[in-house]
């Protein structure tokens, strides 16, 4: 099947800095990309949809000067936190669809924010 | 607004037993529901979907789970659990069009005892 991977699969940085993470889908081009978050014993939570080449429509009530998404080529997307605050730790799980619509799933980037 | 309702939080089931995860949704039009499972380090791997048709749906590993609708129920069954099947499972529901925008449950973490 589709592998999607992402990269780091766990950062930990001080708080006011910002962290990059990276969906890149490996053997297939990804229309679309979907940034996820999930606190623990909770569900995922979508944070943001992103088309190539296009703006990442967020979710309501995220904050997308906070949540920086690009999505510049058809395999790869990079989340940033900016400025980050230990409230922004977390588990952050990307997707990638190609024309079959279907979500591949990356296996998440744990960020600890100190 | 769509939603997703796992009341089981975490099961524990010997090897060899069977396995029912349940899954309630509440969409106003016919949905369209999928199980997941995410093992540590790995990303989400879809397990099986319905969108329509024969109401009773095979999925990879020996998954099956059955729509219905009159009890807006979508539970995930096997017959005889393997230890390898230890892991969290997420029950999600979309609107027509697909996969995209998908609602996810809260999770089931399953424990599997020799």
């Amino acid at each position: 099947g589709a592998v999607v991977s992402q990269h780091p699969s766990w950062v930990i940085c001080k708080s006011g800095t910002s962290v990059k993470i990276e969906c890149r889908s490996l053997d297939f081009q990804a229309t679309t990309m979907f940034w996820y978050r999930q606190f623990p014993k909770q569900s995922l939570m979508l944070m943001a949809t992103s088309n190539e080449g296009s703006k990442a429509t967020y979710e309501q009530g995220v904050e997308k000067d906070k949540f920086l998404i690009n999505h510049a080529s058809l395999t790869l997307s990079t989340l940033t936190v900016t400025s980050a605050h230990p409230e922004d730790s977390s588990f952050y799980i990307c997707s990638a669809s190609g024309q079959g619509f279907q979500q591949y799933f990356g296996p998440g980037t744990r960020l600890t924010v100190t | 607004a769509q939603s997703v309702t796992q009341p089981d939080i975490h099961i524990t089931v010997s090897e060899g037993a069977s396995l029912e995860l349940r899954c309630n949704y509440s969409y106003g039009a016919t949905p369209y529901l999928f199980w997941y499972v995410q093992s540590p380090g790995q990303g989400l791997q879809l397990l099986l979907k319905y969108f329509s048709g024969d109401t009773l749906v095979q999925g990879i590993k020996g998954f099956e789970a059955e729509f219905k609708r009159s009890q807006s129920s979508f539970n995930l069954r096997k017959p005889s659990v393997h230890w390898s099947d230890a892991a969290e499972y997420f029950c999600a529901v979309g609107p027509s069009g697909g996969y995209q925008k998908v609602t996810f449950g809260t999770g089931t973490k399953l424990q599997v005892i020799p």
